[in-house]
């Protein structure tokens, strides 16, 4: 099975500072058909996981531009440009490039 | 607008069963690949199962292999979860997902004498 492994697990963050989470992977995540398949998930308190980034750097239908993916291979980032207080929650990278799918641990997001 | 509404889920006993489903509506469901993912109490995400969208083919993790079975029915466009033996670390919120795409609001499943 493929391990992902999220730095930090929890984070405080000034409004309107940047924030940054790093995920990292047991093994290239690069698809047979050349793509890589790795998402961020965002899961506010209560909520279900909600989709941000797809295929490593891609927004999803909705996010805001403040939220931006990077990375290849084994490593990759997410960052906030400038947090908002709506950006309280938990973040995951999963992966989808192959079975079974799996998730990081989790980086806990907090506004000082 | 996508939606994925799961129900079915409540308190079993150890060694018992349910069937969770989730109504799909907003896309065309036998188009897509679907998923059950759990998460326990406080805990992280895990992958439970996927099925193909011909409901020909079909995956389970490890931890519930031989005892859960993925199902789904298109012209309903319904998605099953069908546990069996289940558990105390069986007790999870199960949610249905398009793969990372789409979640529904999710079902909590508590195993529990």
């Amino acid at each position: 099975d493929i391990v992902m492994t999220q730095i930090p697990l929890s984070s405080v963050v000034t409004l309107g500072q940047p924030a940054s989470i790093s995920c990292r992977s047991s093994q290239s995540l690069v698809h047979s058909d050349g793509t890589t398949y790795l998402s961020w998930l965002q899961q506010r308190p209560g909520q279900p996981p909600r989709l941000l980034i797809y295929k490593v750097s891609n927004r999803f239908s909705g996010v805001p531009d403040r939220f931006s993916g990077s990375g290849a291979g084994t490593d990759f980032t997410l960052k906030i440009s400038r947090v908002e207080a709506e950006d309280v929650g938990v973040y995951y990278c999963t992966q989808t490039t192959q079975l079974p799918y799996t998730f990081g641990q989790g980086t806990k997001l907090e506004i000082k | 607008e996508v939606q994925l509404v799961e129900s079915g889920g409540g308190l079993v006993q150890p060694g018992g069963s349910l069937r969770l489903s989730c109504a799909a509506s907003g896309f065309i469901f036998s188009n897509y690949d679907m998923n059950w993912v759990r998460q326990a109490p406080g805990k992280g995400l895990e992958w439970v199962s996927e099925v193909s969208g011909s409901g020909g083919t079909t995956y389970y993790a490890d931890s519930v292999k031989g005892r859960f079975t993925i199902s789904r029915d298109n012209s309903k466009n319904t998605l099953y979860l069908q546990m069996n033996s289940l558990r105390a670390e069986d007790t999870a919120v199960y949610f249905c997902a398009t793969g990372p795409t789409n979640w529904g609001q999710g079902t909590l499943v508590t195993v529990s004498s």
